[in-house]
């Protein structure tokens, strides 16, 4: 079968750093997506790793270690804007993205 | 400019009843999705098409039927549709593999 996991919700205060883990079982493994979701809003993108490493984007950094089946999404300088649901997504044959059940971000003031 | 567009985006309706719901996308993409998301979040590929061939056909139930008149359009009709049917459902997009893909921003579907 194919799983992830990924913790359901964290909270941190404006300016800090957070990290969500996500852990996967899967056959057919191409990448890792990492999506944003704010509520009543849709998914978008925010990075993908097909190789070992980290992958930078702005404020936000991606990481996958293929042979750990593992992979995080770094959260650097956090803004309140940043509270959304965070999904990591297993990218297989064909396009299909396997989603993880999301976890939800809180960041205070 | 939108580059992802469902419509509607809100559909309210008796169980027993059939309907549509429409996707179109601007970015020239060969590759349409439409993904259900329940309560808890959590989002399940349903189809995909890369120019309009059905290449992912998840278990869904047959009352589900997607149809992709080209390949900027995929549409999704529902027939008979159940209480458990109520959910938002995503329609996106994708350029190539489907690591990249351009969600549409949902039709919250209520089947009362």
């Amino acid at each position: 079968g194919q799983s992830l996991e990924q913790p359901s919700e964290v909270t941190a205060v404006e300016g800090a750093i957070v990290q969500i883990n996500c852990t996967y079982q899967t056959s057919g493994f191409y990448g890792l997506s990492w999506y944003q979701q704010h509520d009543g809003g849709a998914p978008t993108f925010l990075s993908y790793n097909a190789l070992d490493g980290l992958e930078e984007t702005g404020r936000f950094s991606s990481f996958l270690s293929r042979s750990d089946s593992y992979g995080y999404l770094l959260l650097q300088e956090l803004q309140m804007k940043d509270s959304a649901s965070y999904f990591c997504a297993v990218v297989n044959q064909g396009g299909k993205l396997i989603f993880g059940q999301g976890t939800e971000l809180s960041v205070k003031p | 400019d939108t580059a992802v567009s469902q419509t509607p985006k809100y559909l309210v309706t008796q169980m027993g009843n059939d309907k549509s719901i429409k996707c179109e996308q601007n970015l020239g993409h060969d590759t349409m999705y439409w993904y259900k998301q329940d309560s808890k979040k959590f989002l399940k590929i349903m189809f995909s098409y890369n120019n309009k061939e059905l290449i992912i056909n998840e278990t869904v139930p047959n009352r589900f039927s997607p149809k992709s008149p080209d390949k900027a359009h995929l549409n999704l009709h529902i027939n008979s549709l159940e209480l458990g049917d109520s959910a938002v459902y995503f329609c996106a997009s994708s350029p190539g593999g489907g690591e990249t893909q351009y969600f549409g921003p949902g039709t919250r579907l209520l089947v009362l």
